[in-house]
């Protein structure tokens, strides 16, 4: 079982439209949960990260960990054509290098 | 954010060629510098860990003779694609952390090696 499991997608959301995406991780030590947004041929930026089990929010976006049930979840408040892309959850950080889930392709239609 | 700048962005090569892609941290110093490699249509996969002044940190399943690691400096780091084929090609990322910074990973734009 991969570490962190992440459904590919596409998924595809009229514009203004809240969209949720997720991911489920098999190791229970993990810390820190992290949030990514890649655009085709360019290196992942970091939307958000969180390390406590909630709810973080950031803008239009809200990062939430549930630890008892190994799911972390983005969510995309008033979605916009400029958010599409391919959007990573991983886990781990500082000295360790990240473990990330096979992203998600997100589709915002005009 | 931080900056972290690679290259090429791109290289095409003949098979059994090396291939040296460099990331450079361009305004903090990076302490550990990380380098993942991506197929098409998958996930980030990370290849190895190189602190500065020390051996690279490889994953299991990755060839460190075929991939050499290069962390000579505070900023600077080199990934060298040795004798590639072109089961090789592939977009290769580096990523940096570094004093201040704990457990964010800045990354660099990737580059994209195609070999023949």
């Amino acid at each position: 079982q991969k570490e962190v499991e992440q459904d590919p997608g596409p998924l595809s959301v009229p514009e203004g439209a809240i969209v949720s995406l997720n991911c489920t991780y098999s190791n229970s030590a993990f810390q820190y949960f992290m949030w990514y947004r890649q655009y085709s041929r360019k290196g992942p930026e970091l939307l958000m990260y969180t390390y406590s089990s909630g709810n973080k929010e950031d803008g239009r976006f809200t990062a939430q960990v549930d630890k008892s049930s190994k799911y972390i979840s983005l969510f995309i408040r008033d979605s916009q054509p400029s958010d599409s892309a391919t959007y990573l959850c991983a886990r781990g950080g500082g000295a360790d290098g990240l473990t990330f889930g096979k992203g998600t392709h997100l589709i915002i239609q005009p | 954010g931080a900056v972290v700048s690679q290259h090429p962005s791109w290289v095409i090569c003949k098979s059994g060629t090396s291939v040296k892609i460099e990331c450079r941290s361009l305004d903090f110093q990076a302490t550990t510098m990380f380098w993942y490699r991506q197929f098409p249509k998958q996930s980030l996969m990370l290849m190895a860990t190189s602190n500065e002044g020390s051996k690279a940190t490889y994953e299991q399943g990755v060839e460190k003779d075929k991939f050499l690691i290069n962390h000579a400096s505070l900023t600077l780091s080199t990934l060298t694609v040795t004798s590639a084929h072109p089961e090789d090609s592939s977009f290769y990322i580096c990523s940096a952390t570094g004093t201040g910074t704990f457990f964010e990973q800045f990354f660099g734009p990737g580059t994209r090696l195609t070999v023949l």
